[in-house]
């Protein structure tokens, strides 16, 4: 998996939009772009994945950078069950069953 | 739809105990499975993954080992417990293979080893 960098914190306001970013300077040509969040106390839940176009669903949307180097997550409008630990992961195909988790951004919502 | 099952919800062992850990998959077939550890403010580190049944690779040195008897059956066992065991410990499965694969985690087990 392409190595990724993520701040170790961000901090919101409820109702607000949030953009959480992550550089991925290394990553191929075929990686996806995956988030994961993790909530307190429980295992991480799939958020969104994307290629090369920017990508939206139900939770958020994924803006990638044209030279594919960085990516931000957005919620558009945060909530308090938003906090939580993002993680951007570089998801390299093949045989490679192994998704590599960093420490993530803990994304602090502020009522 | 696909249910993930992770047991227990906590556990408090002793040093040198044993353990096992079970997790089953619902509603799918030949799932890839994986175990991960969560230490005390640390990121996830996969521990074992598996792609069918009796195939288990893994990917950290360690006191543990994982067994797959059943297509949807992964077991995280341990002869004698160390105080290093503790941790958030995460069960996922997955399937299908490339780079737009999907992890779907279960609600872990806190270990505590005292």
């Amino acid at each position: 998996d392409a190595k990724t960098t993520q701040p170790n914190s961000m901090e919101s306001n409820e109702e607000e939009p949030v953009h959480l970013p992550c550089n991925h300077s290394t990553i191929s040509g075929t990686d996806y772009i995956h988030w994961y969040r993790q909530l307190p106390s429980q295992g991480p839940e799939y958020v969104i994945h994307g290629l090369t176009s920017n990508v939206n669903n139900r939770m958020a949307s994924l803006a990638i950078a044209e030279d594919r180097k960085s990516s931000t997550l957005i919620l558009h409008r945060a909530t308090l069950r938003d906090a939580a630990v993002y993680y951007c992961i570089g998801r390299g195909g093949g045989s490679n069953y192994k998704l590599t988790f960093g420490k993530g951004t803990l994304l602090t919502v502020n009522p | 739809s696909q249910t993930i099952h992770q047991w227990p919800a906590t556990l408090v062992q002793p040093v040198g105990s044993p353990l096992s850990l079970e997790c089953t998959v619902e509603g799918t077939s030949n799932p890839n499975l994986y175990w991960y550890r969560q230490a005390a403010g640390r990121g996830l580190q996969l521990l074992f993954y598996s792609v069918g049944i009796g195939q288990i690779s893994s990917e950290v040195p360690q006191n543990l080992s994982a067994s797959r008897p059943q297509d949807r059956q992964f077991i995280l066992s341990s002869k004698k417990l160390l105080l290093s065991d503790s941790g958030f410990y995460l069960c996922a499965w997955s399937v299908g293979t490339g780079s737009s694969e999907k992890l779907f985690f279960g609600s872990g087990t806190q270990l505590s080893v005292l």
